[in-house]
């Protein structure tokens, strides 16, 4: 059964730092890999998706790399920004059409 | 993109009623919805999978006479909490699986559901 895990559960950092944000997977039998975020009380929005086949994706500030065969990914965030603030989430499906298992999450809170 | 329209954003209910959410795909044709659940601080459950035409496939542990869920079109999907009672409250989310190969997974924008 598919676990995933997300390191740290909870950062804390000042406004401008760039950050690193740990996702693992513990069955590499990955159809892609999804990053999301979600702010309190609200649905998620989906940030970068890593086809199984790929290494990373790059959107803006974020970049998201995968090594499917290490069951990890990362999530980095440069120049943080107050409004980077919420939590974020990875999630994986074995297929197309299976759900998502999605890890705990990391809380992020950039301080102005 | 494609977009899951859900509604109600927020429900409050008196205990011993119904009430129902509804996902839409938007511009597109969602074959198979999940439906998650989430509480607070913690992240989402999955409670049930819904293809169209057929019965939905409930996660262990989730009452399929309470959680009711019907998937009649391509395009909507709906869950009906039955005889709600206050430990039903909670963040209910749809999804819809990718329309393409190469896309995410979308998710509604979730329903907090109060029962009081």
């Amino acid at each position: 059964k598919q676990e995933v895990t997300q390191i740290p559960a909870a950062l804390s950092v000042p406004e401008g730092e760039n950050l690193v944000l740990n996702c693992s997977f513990t069955d590499s039998a990955i159809y892609n890999l999804q990053w999301f975020r979600q702010d309190p009380g609200k649905g998620l929005t989906s940030l970068l998706l890593i086809q199984s086949s790929q290494r990373e994706q790059t959107s803006g500030r974020l970049n998201a790399s995968l090594d499917k065969s290490s069951g990890r990914s990362t999530l980095y965030i440069a120049a943080s920004q107050p409004g980077d603030s919420a939590t974020y989430l990875c999630a994986v499906p074995h297929s197309g059409n299976t759900p998502l298992v999605f890890g705990k999450g990391t809380r992020l809170s950039v301080i102005a | 993109g494609a977009v899951v329209s859900q509604h109600p954003s927020w429900v409050i209910c008196k205990s011993g009623t119904s009430v129902k959410i509804e996902c839409r795909s938007l511009d597109f044709q969602a074959t198979t919805m999940f439906w998650y659940r989430q509480f607070p601080k913690q992240s989402l459950m999955l409670m049930a999978t819904s293809n169209e035409g057929s019965k939905a496939t409930y996660e262990q542990g989730v009452e399929k006479d309470k959680f009711l869920i019907n998937h009649a079109s391509l395009t909507l999907s709906t869950l009906t909490v039955t005889s709600a009672h206050p430990e039903d409250s909670s963040f209910y989310i749809c999804s819809a699986s990718p329309d393409r190969a190469q896309d995410g997974y979308t998710f509604g924008s979730g329903t907090r559901l109060t029962v009081v």
